[in-house]
């Protein structure tokens, strides 16, 4: 089976400019999860789908991040505007089920780095 | 609240030796325990997941226990090698479905 697919791989921007990331998780996952992961950290959870709908979003600056899954398949993150401490790898996993009794498979991630 | 540590943050080892890492976590309610491989800047690899109904679960030269009693869980790699270099993380499903992380464990396997 395919992975979960992210693109770009990498991104380097300005502080105060606007990104976008974007991924495509494995075929048949209802669940998509979007973690922020700062340097010699675990992964911080951004949010959660199911399906097309938002299970967790607790995490979010909403100030500056915004994600959408508008058909229950492919997912966006934007940041707008930018800040240095952004710099991390966003890394996008999807699940069979909500809960992830049966684990997680994650895509390579896209390392953002803001200057 | 639920929290995973893993000891120690930096191993390095000679190639060939057989070696333990270790994950600790504070609340044993839990769902399912997974650990993941991470190669520098890039994403997730998945390499195991136990159930919380399970001892250990194997795969290749790896094998991961589980004592959910004691809160650890330890996974074990045989005839370390170069290519084994990477971070290793836990995570732990928590009673509440959360995914709780440990920081990881470097390792490094000197040729």
């Amino acid at each position: 089976e395919a992975g979960v697919a992210q693109s770009p791989r990498y991104k380097i921007i300005e502080k105060r400019q606007s990104v976008a990331f974007w991924c495509n998780p494995i075929s048949g996952h209802a669940t998509l999860y979007w973690y922020q992961q700062i340097l010699g950290q675990g992964p911080k959870l951004l949010i959660q789908f199911q399906n097309n709908g938002v299970v967790d979003d607790s995490q979010l600056p909403k100030d500056r991040f915004s994600a959408e899954r508008l058909k229950g398949v492919d997912s966006t993150l934007k940041i707008q505007p930018a800040k240095l401490e952004d710099s991390a790898v966003y890394l996008c996993a999807s699940s069979l089920d909500s809960a992830g009794i049966y684990g997680y498979t994650f895509g390579s991630g896209t390392r953002l780095t803001v200057v | 609240k639920q929290e995973v540590t893993q000891i120690p943050a930096a191993l390095s080892v000679p190639e060939g030796e057989n070696l333990v890492l270790n994950c600790s976590f504070t609340d044993s309610a839990i769902y399912n325990l997974q650990w993941f491989r991470q190669d520098p800047g890039k994403g997730l690899t998945s390499l195991l997941l136990i159930q919380s109904s399970q001892r250990e679960q194997t795969s290749g030269r790896l094998n991961a226990s589980l004592d959910k009693s004691s809160g650890r869980s330890t996974l074990y790699i045989a005839a370390s090698q170069p290519g084994d270099s990477a971070t290793y993380l836990c995570a732990v499903r928590d009673s509440n479905y959360q995914l709780i992380w440990g920081a990881g464990t470097k390792l490094i396997i000197k040729p």
